[in-house]
């Protein structure tokens, strides 16, 4: 059974720091897209980040680059979010997902994990 | 960056009812586009990919339609379980883009 558990969210003051950390389970997670994708108190659904199975491809919205890094270690089956100069508008529920690549080249988020909140506020 | 658009935001409905929620790309997407719903603190479940594939698992009351510009979630028979925010996303090109979502409610 695939397996998304984040972990790492709390609470941090604006302009302060936190990593958050996804671990993998029930697939060879060194094959997967990953993704960060991220829901504000009462609003829609956020894409954040996407780094290939290698790590050497990486993306990010607009809204979080040059303030958040993604990362992943195939090795312990784990994906990270590491965000600095954090902001309250960041103040979301932050889901990591697996994104599936099929052989016609279609693309979907198939498996999600249950999400960690972050609150950033003084 | 591509937009897309949900229409409509919220949509009142009994159950049995045949529920239509559409979505619009502001530019060409071919068919690289999901379905999700969700549920009230819980995680999103993919319900559609590549505009019209049906998840594996996922009712057949459930279906998608559509390409480029224009696509279509279709609940043929509403059932209870299926009350929820329901978002459409496009994989055509980074960013991921999410449409805003519809939230279906017991009419």
């Amino acid at each position: 059974e695939v397996q998304l558990v984040e972990s790492g969210g709390g609470l941090v003051q604006p302009g302060g720091s936190l990593t958050l950390s996804c671990v993998a389970s029930g697939f060879t997670f060194s094959s997967y897209e990953m993704n960060w994708v991220r829901q504000a108190p009462g609003k829609g659904l956020e894409w954040v980040s996407s780094i290939s199975s290698s790590g050497r491809t990486i993306y990010y919205a607009d809204s979080v680059k040059g303030r958040f890094t993604i990362s992943r270690d195939n090795a312990k089956n784990s994906l990270y979010l590491q965000m600095n100069s954090l902001r309250a508008e960041d103040t979301a529920v932050y889901y990591c997902a697996r994104e599936v690549i099929t052989v016609t080249m279609r693309r979907y988020f198939d498996n999600w994990g249950q999400g960690t909140l972050v609150t950033v506020s003084s | 960056d591509i937009q897309l658009t949900q229409s409509p935001s919220f949509l009142s409905a009994s159950v049995g009812d045949r529920v239509t929620i559409s979505c619009r790309a502001s530019q060409g997407i071919t068919s690289y586009l999901a379905w999700y719903q969700q549920k009230p603190g819980r995680a999103p479940k993919l319900l559609i990919y590549a505009a019209s594939t049906l998840q594996s698992g996922v009712p057949s009351r459930f279906s998608g339609s559509g390409s480029g510009t224009e696509f279509t979630l279709t609940i043929s028979s509403l059932q209870p379980e299926d009350f929820a925010t329901y978002y459409c996303q496009q994989l055509n090109s980074y960013p991921r883009t999410f449409g805003q979502g519809t939230k279906v409610e017991i009419k």
